[in-house]
């Protein structure tokens, strides 16, 4: 069970579209379509934003996109907002009653 | 509307036990697997253990395997995280999730979480 790899942080202005990667192995995130990723505000609890890898809850907005190929999910945002910046966590299914999670990213809205 | 809140976090020494505990309520509680997920300082969430609607099936992160135990009571909306032999790697904040519905890999509600600080 090692922590899913993501980049530490990205950034990018209003507008802007930005992907944040999740890289995991064959035994999570290659391995099942249940990748889901988390937005986390400062002194939040986290919140669903994607799940199965690339469907949306109700109520998220559609700029918000998930994607997978291989090891590797994406979340991406096509155009970025000023409430956008936050920190998020990919989750990732692992078999046997098991998930991992990612590192976590920080995304900077310049 | 789903409401989660935790209790039981404080300060122990290393080597000590805490019992976390976790209200549901807004939502059938048999219905759903729970999870407790952790946020340790500068560090990021980490899942930390999880049980089905029946409790048939648990699963731990391998940093808690053997230490900590989940459990629920249905009857009481209730869920619970026993921490023993606690480390100073262990002090986080402690959050309590829902998964989605039955077979579900995600988690849809979470609270807000009860703090865990060890230290001698």
């Amino acid at each position: 069970q090692s922590a899913l790899t993501q980049p530490r942080s990205v950034s990018g202005s209003p507008g802007q579209s930005v992907t944040i990667s999740c890289t995991g192995t064959s035994s999570d995130v290659g391995g099942f379509d249940y990748v889901s990723w988390y937005q986390q505000h400062p002194g939040k609890a986290p919140k669903l934003i994607i799940y199965d890898v690339d469907k949306r809850p109700s109520g998220v907005p559609n700029r918000f996109s998930g994607s997978k190929s291989g090891n590797t999910a994406s979340l991406t945002f096509s155009g970025l907002q000023a409430e956008d910046e936050a920190d998020y966590y990919c989750f990732s299914y692992a078999g046997d009653y098991s998930w991992v999670s990612g590192t976590g990213t920080k995304v900077t809205v310049l | 509307e789903v409401h989660l809140v935790e209790s039981g976090g404080g300060l122990v020494q290393p080597g000590r036990s805490l019992r976390l505990s976790c209200a549901a309520s807004g939502f059938t509680f048999d219905d759903y697997a729970m999870h407790w997920v952790r946020l340790a300082p500068g560090k990021g969430l980490e899942w930390v253990s999880g049980i089905t609607w029946n409790s048939g099936t648990t699963g731990y992160a391998d940093s808690v395997k053997g230490r900590f135990t989940i459990t629920r009571d249905n009857a009481k909306n209730s869920l619970y995280l026993q921490m023993n032999s606690l480390r100073v790697e262990d002090m986080a904040l402690y959050y309590c999730a829902k998964a989605a519905h039955t077979g579900s890999s995600y988690f849809d509600s979470w609270g807000q979480g009860t703090l865990v600080t060890v230290s001698s």
